[in-house]
């Protein structure tokens, strides 16, 4: 199975920061890289599709870059409706797999 | 709006049965595969079955191989999730999803999530 490693496990900023998440990945899984959003009791929402573009409806705030195994996203300036959990999610090869995801929180 | 809907959940023994479905409305529903995923309390998101838009090919992920099946009726726009022998490990609150493009197979982002059903296994 493709692991995949997210960082940091959780983090906390302030409104306006600029806030980088990495995921890399066990083996070379290409552009084959997803970003979700999860707010507490709500369904994951699909945010960046492979690896750097912008799903339709999300705010440009929100972006992704990296191919091969190394990947980051980015949120150019925090808004307090981004706090939530994010994952990364590959789907290379099966079984999909997730990052373990990355808790985000307003300081 | 594009929308999936999940129902089934509930709390079973272990060893019990429990079929889950997920009803899909305003898109071309055979046109598109579809996926369940998990995630048990507190914990992150776990793929647990996918399947083409056909019904013609299934995967699943090795936790639950030769104990759930996954299906589709195109004509009721629904999916479902046949799952036998439950373990407490199963517990969780599970999601349908649309694949974004795919047709076939489970490779592509996950753009239409459904509120997740849960399920307990407990004695």
């Amino acid at each position: 199975d493709i692991q995949m490693t997210q960082s940091p496990s959780s983090l906390s900023a302030s409104v306006g920061d600029r806030v980088t998440i990495t995921c890399q990945a066990s083996q070379d899984i290409s552009n084959y890289l997803n970003w979700y959003q999860q707010k507490p009791g709500k369904a994951p929402k699909l945010l960046i599709y492979d690896a750097s573009n912008l799903e339709t409806g999300v705010p440009s705030r929100f972006s992704g870059s990296g191919s091969g195994t190394d990947f980051t996203f980015t949120i150019s300036s925090l808004q307090p409706e981004d706090i939530g959990t994010y994952y990364c999610q590959q789907y290379d090869n099966l079984p999909i797999t997730f990052g373990q995801g990355t808790r985000l929180e307003i300081k | 709006e594009v929308q999936l809907l999940e129902s089934g959940g509930g709390l079973v023994q272990p060893g019990g049965s429990l079929r889950l479905s997920c009803a899909a409305s305003r898109f071309t529903f055979s046109n598109y595969a579809m996926t369940w995923v998990r995630q048990a309390p507190g914990k992150g998101l776990e793929w647990v079955s996918g399947m083409g838009g056909s019904g013609g090919s299934t995967y699943y992920a090795d936790s639950v191989k030769g104990r759930f099946t996954i299906s589709r009726d195109n004509s009721k726009n629904t999916l479902y999730l046949q799952m036998n022998s439950l373990r407490a490990e199963d517990t969780a609150v599970y999601y349908c999803a649309k694949l974004r493009i795919a047709a076939v197979g489970p490779y592509d982002a996950f753009d239409i999530w459904g509120q997740g059903t849960l399920v307990t296994v407990s004695s």
